[in-house]
């Protein structure tokens, strides 16, 4: 069974750019969650779809993130414009409906410069 | 919110030796925890979980304890291993489907 997968795994991009992070979760999972990890930090979180709904998404920082799952299947999470403070680590995850065990794709490195 | 804090921050310990990261959280409606391996550029793993109705849970060289009343949480990892090294991440949660709030880390070196 294929595990969660993210695309990029590294992205570069300048500040005032827009960078589209992907994210392909255990099929079957309807839970799927978006984290970022700065620098020397915990691992926050950002929002969680259930199927294609936003579920819970207080973890945003700002309007300049915005995510979807379309279809309930994949997600992407784009950011427009990028700003300095943007960079760290993206992690998806996923789980099932009713479980609690969340499964991590290998995660997106943003660098912002 | 949920706030979760770890310690330490790093860990170093000789081969063999126990290593032991704790952590407490804030909401007593938390419920579930697990604890999270993340090896040098590879995806965080579950390594074991614990949920509110049991206070320790073992693995092989691996354990959790849980103490509900003091909100705090502890792994302990027994005859450490080179390939233990690695930042290792707490969590709490409430029932399921909800998102996991993580503690920030704690990056563990074991020595040969």
């Amino acid at each position: 069974e294929a595990g969660v997968t993210q695309f990029p795994s590294h992205s570069v991009i300048e500040k005032g750019q827009t960078v589209t992070l992907r994210c392909d979760p255990i099929s079957g999972h309807d839970n799927l969650y978006w984290y970022r990890r700065v620098m020397g930090k915990e691992i926050k979180f950002l929002l969680h779809f259930v199927k294609e709904s936003k579920q819970d998404e207080s973890g945003m920082p700002n309007n300049r993130f915005l995510a979807e799952r379309t279809g309930g299947t994949y997600s992407t999470l784009k950011v427009q414009p990028a700003e300095l403070e943007d960079s760290g680590v993206y992690f998806c995850a996923s789980s099932l409906r009713e479980g609690n065990e969340a499964f991590f794709g290998q995660g997106t490195r943003l660098t912002v410069v | 919110g949920e706030n979760v804090e770890q310690h330490p921050s790093t860990l170093s310990v000789q081969e063999g030796d126990s290593a032991v990261i704790k952590c407490t959280y804030s909401d007593s409606a938390s419920n579930y925890f697990p604890w999270y391996k993340q090896e040098l550029g590879k995806r965080p793993q579950l390594i074991i979980d614990i949920r509110s109705n049991v206070g320790e849970k073992k693995d092989q060289r691996i354990a959790v304890t849980l103490n509900k009343t003091a909100k705090h949480f502890s792994l302990h990892i027994t005859e450490t291993q080179p390939e233990d090294s690695a930042v290792y991440f707490c969590a709490a949660s409430g029932d399921s489907g909800y998102a996991l709030n993580f503690g920030k880390g704690t990056s563990l070196l074991v020595t040969p």
